[in-house]
């Protein structure tokens, strides 16, 4: 089975400083790894994805996420934080078989509150 | 291209009635899928369609849930009856194969 740990329930970071949200994931074989964002009051958007090459993968709106095989983390990071930015973020992981499409397993969310 | 669409956006129904929740996916998107979040707990998935067929629909929580994509296009998940418990934010994404998209949600509350 696979599972999903964002330890964080909220991280609090001061406008310009960097940001870090934490994800670690268990699945059967490789992963496909995906960060999702939600807005108050909006529906899940993609921001980005890992699924084979570069470990550092480049998403919308400045994020970033490292890939970490031997810890199986997949943190997400942007270098200057927004006050925009404030929202809830997921982490999600599926198996990565080629041709088959299957079910994301998500993590409880974390809230990122981005301050002045 | 028009994004996967949800109805309604908010509804609260008492205990023991029926809801229809609407999706339809973003046009020439085989794959459908539906999460559901528990206030303050992850996201969870429901049941995934490919086409008109239940590929995988072993998160469906009991038979008080049917969902339904007739003719591979919309589809619904109906909760009848309502209970409390399934109060929470029903979310649908649909996807060509691996990047899922999603719809902004259906918020149930059941009183």
């Amino acid at each position: 089975a696979q599972s999903v740990a964002q330890p964080e329930d909220q991280v609090n970071v001061a406008e310009g400083n960097p940001l870090t949200v934490k994800c670690t994931y268990s699945v059967s074989g490789n992963p496909y790894l995906f960060w999702y964002v939600q807005y108050p009051n909006r529906g899940l958007q993609f921001l980005l994805k890992y699924i084979t090459g570069d470990n550092l993968v480049k998403g919308s709106y400045g994020f970033e996420a490292e890939f970490n095989k031997s810890q199986t983390s997949f943190h997400l990071k942007k270098p200057s934080a927004l006050v925009s930015d404030s929202a809830l973020y997921f982490c999600a992981v599926r198996p990565l078989v080629s041709g088959t499409a299957s079910k994301l397993t998500f993590g409880t969310g974390t809230r990122l509150q981005v301050t002045l | 291209e028009a994004g996967v669409t949800q109805f309604p956006s908010h509804s609260v129904i008492e205990k023991g009635q029926t809801v229809t929740l609407r999706c339809d996916p973003i046009s020439g998107h085989d794959n459908l899928y539906w999460y559901r979040r528990v206030m303050g707990k992850e996201i969870k998935f429901l049941l995934h369609f490919v086409k008109e067929s239940k590929q995988d629909e072993s998160g469906m929580p009991n038979n008080r849930f049917l969902a339904e994509r007739t003719g591979g296009t919309y589809s619904t998940l109906k909760v009848q009856p309502a209970e409390l418990e399934d109060s929470g934010v029903y979310f649908c994404a649909s996807s060509h194969r691996n990047e899922q998209y999603f719809g902004p949600g259906t918020r149930l509350t059941v009183t």
